[in-house]
């Protein structure tokens, strides 16, 4: 079964440092997603990538964040400066062309900001 | 803001009982998915209702999607130890496919 596959699993960083999470999404989809989920609440989305652009981002998605799908494989996810709030669980998501099939996710990435 | 409401939160049974999860919204929604999730994992999809009314089967768990495209229920008839886990809703809004989750729903099946 195709994966969506994730690195690396967890990252601990300091505050106002810079991490990139890594995504390798399924080879024939075309649609990429990230999203998170803060330890005991909801799944978020954060923004949805296609045709090597961003299609929409949530508020949460500010200007420390950034997408990039840089040699047609990896699909990744930059926070510029972390803050203490942005610890929490990140996955990568993707789907063939049609918005009513299902998504793979994942294993995600847990982010812990010191 | 489109919102997903899931309910129980929690839900702890015996084995063999049945149990109901619903999720509603005021959002119409083009599809509702459903997933589960263990712990330290991505949510795995278990199956997709894109039609109002329509409703799906697998195994023991039934899916309904409203008539209105509004709601959804997750039926589990005999439940199993094996089926205890977080169980998610997520609504597809417009084309771009963006995901609302709802809460989630902890399943405890004791033996």
């Amino acid at each position: 079964e195709p994966e969506v596959t994730q690195t690396p699993s967890h990252q601990v960083t300091q505050m106002g440092q810079e991490v990139i999470l890594r995504c390798v999404p399924i080879s024939n989809h075309l649609y990429f997603y990230w999203y998170r989920q803060i330890l005991g609440q909801k799944v978020e989305f954060l923004v949805s990538f296609y045709n090597n652009e961003i299609s929409e981002k949530s508020e949460i998605f500010d200007d420390q964040f950034s997408v990039e799908r840089p040699d047609g494989s990896n699909f990744t996810l930059k926070i510029r400066s972390t803050k203490l709030e942005d610890s929490a669980m990140y996955f990568c998501a993707s789907r063939v062309d049609r918005v009513n099939y299902g998504y793979t996710f994942g294993s995600g990435t847990r982010l812990t900001v010191v | 803001t489109q919102l997903l409401e899931q309910s129980p939160q929690f839900l702890s049974i015996q084995e063999g009982e049945n149990l109901t999860v619903y999720c509603n919204s005021s959002s119409v929604f083009s599809s509702l998915q459903w997933y589960r999730q263990e712990p330290g994992e991505g949510p795995v999809l278990l199956v997709t209702v894109v039609t109002g009314g329509e409703v799906k089967k697998l195994k023991r768990l039934t899916f309904q999607f409203g008539d209105a495209r509004k709601d959804s229920s997750l039926h589990i008839t005999a439940a199993q130890p094996g089926d205890t886990g977080l169980y998610l809703c997520a609504g597809v809004i417009n084309q771009g496919g963006k995901l609302i989750f709802g809460q989630g729903t902890e399943l405890s099946v004791k033996p």
